[in-house]
């Protein structure tokens, strides 16, 4: 059974430009939820997916978009990229319930020069 | 604004013995709380959690304990093994489905 998977692993872009990040949950699962962790910092939550809809959403701009496509699976979209954009992003699937059922994916390391 | 804090960014503990890490919060609206351990490039993985409702959570060699008063919650760890050393991630949430708040992490070494 596949755990969480995202693509691609590394990612380097430079300001301005736009990028698209990739996200398939655990089997069984159907939510999505987003995170950004910038080096030495705590995962960020950007927002969540449940029913191809945006069920919450963290302190994070307009320039982070996403997608949940009837699969489940997941896109996170961010515009405009600026040098503090640069982070480890984290996929996470789950039940609508039980955080305790929420399984990370290894992230996308995203580099903007 | 850190709403969950680890004011411990390293810990070094001798196998055996047993590893304290803790973490302290400032949102009374927090009722679950949860640990995650994170190794390089991988993402991070659900430890332990307690509900707000609880003062400990035990399972295995993993303790945690919520003190709400405090708001302050610890994960013990007994015996500590190397294979523990890694960074963990103290993590709160005002709604079991909902979004996680994380602490910056402690890096946890075992040694032989």
């Amino acid at each position: 059974d596949a755990g969480v998977t995202q693509s691609p692993t590394h990612l380097i872009k430079t300001r301005g430009q736009q990028v698209t990040l990739r996200c398939s949950p655990k089997s069984g699962h159907d939510t999505v939820s987003w995170y950004q962790q910038a080096l030495g910092q705590g995962p960020q939550f950007i927002f969540q997916y449940y029913e191809e809809e945006e069920r919450q959403r963290g302190n994070f701009p307009d320039r982070f978009s996403g997608h949940q496509f009837p699969n489940y699976s997941s896109e996170l979209n961010v515009n405009a990229l600026l040098l503090g954009d640069s982070a480890l992003y984290l996929c996470a699937s789950s039940l609508p319930t039980g955080l305790e059922t929420q399984y990370f994916g290894p992230g996308t390391r995203l580099l903007v020069l | 604004d850190q709403q969950v804090k680890q004011n411990s960014p390293s810990l070094s503990v001798q196998e055996g013995r047993i590893s304290i890490l803790n973490c302290d919060y400032t949102n009374s609206m927090f009722d679950y709380f949860l640990w995650y351990k994170k190794y390089p490039a991988e993402g991070p993985t659900f430890l332990i959690s307690i509900s707000s409702i609880k003062d400990k959570n035990e399972d295995g060699r993993f303790t945690v304990f919520l003190n709400k008063s405090a708001k302050h919650l610890s994960l013990h760890i007994v015996p500590s093994q190397p294979g523990d050393s890694a960074v963990y991630f103290c993590a709160a949430s005002k709604d079991s489905g909902y979004a996680l708040n994380f602490g910056k992490g402690t890096s946890l070494l075992v040694t032989p």
